[in-house]
């Protein structure tokens, strides 16, 4: 099955700054990437997704990279608000036929105002 | 309107106890899912069902049923609740994968924090 890595575990950036948040992945076979955010006692949201024919992709503020090879995916988020404090976490589908995702662990964001 | 909704939100009760909890999705998805968040915020799927069939069980006691008398309901019945299901239980709803391909978006509930004492 599939085994999805997530680091760091916390991450306190100030506001205005950058952050990344790196994701690693255990099944070649994976071919979507999506991020969730978890906003304090809210539920898990989609933000942004890859899928494997491409390498990057962007949405405003935030970007997703992929690096098949080495089998590692990263969120960044440029100009952060405070809003953007939240624990974010990345998943990849197992090849049970694709139906199933493997969350990372979740990084907690915090921005420092 | 609310795409994926259950109830209740809150759950306090005792060991011993049996208790179910209710989703339901109004998205028109094929595909619902169970998921449980414990304390360090860890997400793992439970359960998954596509179309009213379970697709997925992940290891988990037997003491958990899941049952979904069509697809835009997905319940989660637990008996002889102990304190370590206390976590929040997320429902979770998307559209069906065809021929293995990409997954697609799945939407959460608002999740129930159940409390077992």
């Amino acid at each position: 099955g599939e085994n999805v890595e997530q680091h760091p575990s916390t991450l306190s950036v100030q506001e205005g700054d950058s952050a990344v948040i790196k994701c690693t992945y255990s099944d070649s076979a994976s071919n979507y990437f999506p991020w969730y955010k978890q906003e304090l006692g809210k539920r898990p949201q989609l933000i942004i997704d890859i899928r494997s024919n491409v390498g990057e992709k962007k949405d405003q503020r935030i970007a997703v990279t992929l690096n098949k090879t080495a089998k590692h995916f990263s969120l960044h988020i440029t100009e952060t608000q405070p809003e953007d404090s939240a624990v974010y976490f990345c998943a990849a589908p197992t090849n049970f036929g694709n139906e199933k995702l493997t969350f990372g662990t979740g990084t907690r964001l915090t921005i420092i105002p | 309107d609310t795409a994926v909704s259950q109830t209740p939100k809150y759950l306090v009760t005792q060991m011993g106890n049996d208790k179910s909890i209710k989703c339901e999705q109004n998205l028109g998805h094929d595909t619902m899912y169970w998921y449980k968040q414990d304390s360090k915020k860890f997400l793992k799927i439970m359960f998954s069902y596509n179309n009213k069939e379970l697709i997925i069980n992940e290891t988990v006691p037997n003491r958990f049923s899941p049952k979904s008398p069509d697809k835009a309901h997905l319940n989660l019945h637990i008996n002889s609740l102990e304190l370590g299901d206390s976590a929040v239980y997320f429902c979770a709803s998307s559209q069906k994968v065809v021929n293995r391909g990409a997954p697609y978006e799945q939407y959460f509930g608002p999740g129930t924090r159940l409390t077992v004492t």
